[in-house]
């Protein structure tokens, strides 16, 4: 059974970098489509950008200039990085395995992270 | 900001139909690429509800189902249960091949 666990420290600081890992298990990292969604407290589903296994990105418009995902096939890891957060980046962060350019099939539990001084 | 247009919230008393829609554009929908569903129950990661318009995963009761016109989309949940009572999101891609979710619909079974 494929499992997908996001890691990373539960609250960053203002105008600091949020990086997360999401660590793959249960099946192959290749051919799949790797996206990264966050969850406001009380609010709606935010894609945040994906990552192909050819290596290739798109991303949220909205964090495009802030958002890097990478991909680590030797570890079957992907990564999220964040930079410059404020408040407003406080949310459930999931990592999601994805048929590219069709649908989500996994998710992982979801992380909360904290923009607090 | 999500471009994928729901209704903020439906509800209906145990056993009733509700639809929930999910109104795009031409570069999304309308463009000719699918719509996924998923089901968000609080405190958890969402589900794969409906996949390409009327597919549903193994697992996934038959009163869930799905249906796609020109730019929207459309779940109906037939026969409806307390254990429905969650928020519902549409999915698809744009012509940038960006995923795009709904806003996101509350359901409330009175």
């Amino acid at each position: 059974q494929v499992q997908l666990q996001e890691s990373g420290p539960g609250l960053v600081k203002p105008s600091e970098t949020l990086s997360l890992t999401c660590s793959v298990s249960g099946g192959s990292i290749t051919y799949y489509q790797w996206s990264w969604v966050r969850q406001p407290p009380g609010k709606g589903l935010e894609w945040i950008g994906y990552i192909n296994y050819s290596g290739s990105t798109n991303y949220n418009p909205s964090l495009e200039s802030r958002v890097t995902i990478s991909l680590d096939t030797s570890k079957s890891q992907i990564s999220l990085k964040l930079s410059f957060v404020t408040a407003a980046d406080t949310a459930v962060y999931f990592c999601a395995r994805g048929i590219p350019y069709h649908y989500i099939d996994y998710w992982g539990q979801g992380t909360l992270v904290t923009v607090s001084s | 900001q999500s471009v994928l247009t729901q209704p903020p919230s439906v509800s209906g008393a145990p056993g009733q139909r509700v639809t929930i829609s999910c109104t795009g554009s031409s570069s999304n929908i309308g463009a000719g690429y699918e719509v996924h569903w998923y089901q968000n129950l609080p405190g958890r990661a969402p589900k794969l509800l409906i996949y390409a318009h009327n597919n549903r995963p193994s697992g996934v009761p038959d009163r869930f189902s799905g249906s796609k016109s020109d730019t929207s989309a459309s779940l109906a949940i037939t026969g409806l249960q307390a254990e429905d009572e969650a928020d519902y999101y549409c999915q698809s891609y744009d012509t940038r091949l960006r995923l795009v979710f709904g806003t996101g619909t509350k359901v409330t079974v009175l």
